[in-house]
């Protein structure tokens, strides 16, 4: 079935390092939303992507969006320990649907 | 940022019984709310999608009659989880999307659900 694909699941980083995560679909998106969830905590949003080939920064975070629109990439530059959590994309996957599909993030972790 | 309160944060119950969670819109109307169930370094799945004032929309092997969900008002949702089983045991978290469904969705703090 359509699904959400996001490699990798795990990262392990040295502090400064930089890391990326990439999320697949195997249809196209409307969009894409990408969410970071501390450990313990819930999802809270990070920013969203909705045209073709779009690049969007906030600070050392870097959102790209495929130009056919199924895959996407976060890409963090010299990471702080602040970073960890596990980062999700998410995309609406047909035009009718009203809800998120889910990317099976990326937990990373930060050594000091 | 809109705010999305759930409660409660954690439950413990017995094997048997029946839990509720209660998501809440505090500052904006959700005319669609989701519920999503989350094990232990997973993703978040999607068990349903509650509608104000009519039924909810369930996921793909997800037991409509064991999670029961109520959108009775445009602020207001419930899951209750019937007859537990510590099977059930799992992170329940719930989101609404404060206009369309292109824009972001706010999440609960998340209930931790045990059942022993």
């Amino acid at each position: 079935g359509q699904q959400v694909m996001q490699i990798p699941q795990y990262q392990h980083v040295q502090e400064g390092e930089d890391f990326t995560t990439y999320c697949n679909s195997s249809t196209t998106l409307s969009n894409i939303q990408w969410y970071k969830q501390r450990p313990g905590g819930h999802p809270v949003f990070l920013i969203q992507l909705v045209k073709s080939g779009e690049v969007k920064k906030q600070k050392r975070l870097t959102f790209q969006f495929g130009e056919a629109k199924k895959n996407s990439s976060l890409h963090i530059t010299a990471t702080q320990t602040t970073d960890v959590g596990t980062y999700f994309c998410a995309g609406k996957l047909s035009g009718s649907a009203r809800q998120l599909t889910f990317g099976s993030g990326t937990q990373l972790t930060v050594l000091p | 940022g809109a705010v999305v309160s759930q409660h409660p944060s954690w439950v413990i119950c017995k094997s048997g019984t029946s839990v509720k969670i209660e998501c809440r819109s505090l500052d904006f109307q959700a005319t669609t709310m989701f519920w999503y169930r989350q094990f232990p370094k997973q993703s978040l799945m999607l068990m349903a999608t509650s509608n104000e004032g009519s039924k909810a929309t369930y996921e793909q092997g997800v037991e409509k009659d064991k999670f029961l969900i109520n959108h009775a008002s445009l602020t207001l949702s419930t899951l209750t989880v019937t007859s537990a089983h510590p099977e059930d045991s799992s992170f329940y978290i719930c989101s609404a999307t404060r206009g369309g469904v292109d824009t972001e969705a706010f999440f609960g703090q998340g209930t931790r659900l045990t059942v022993v």
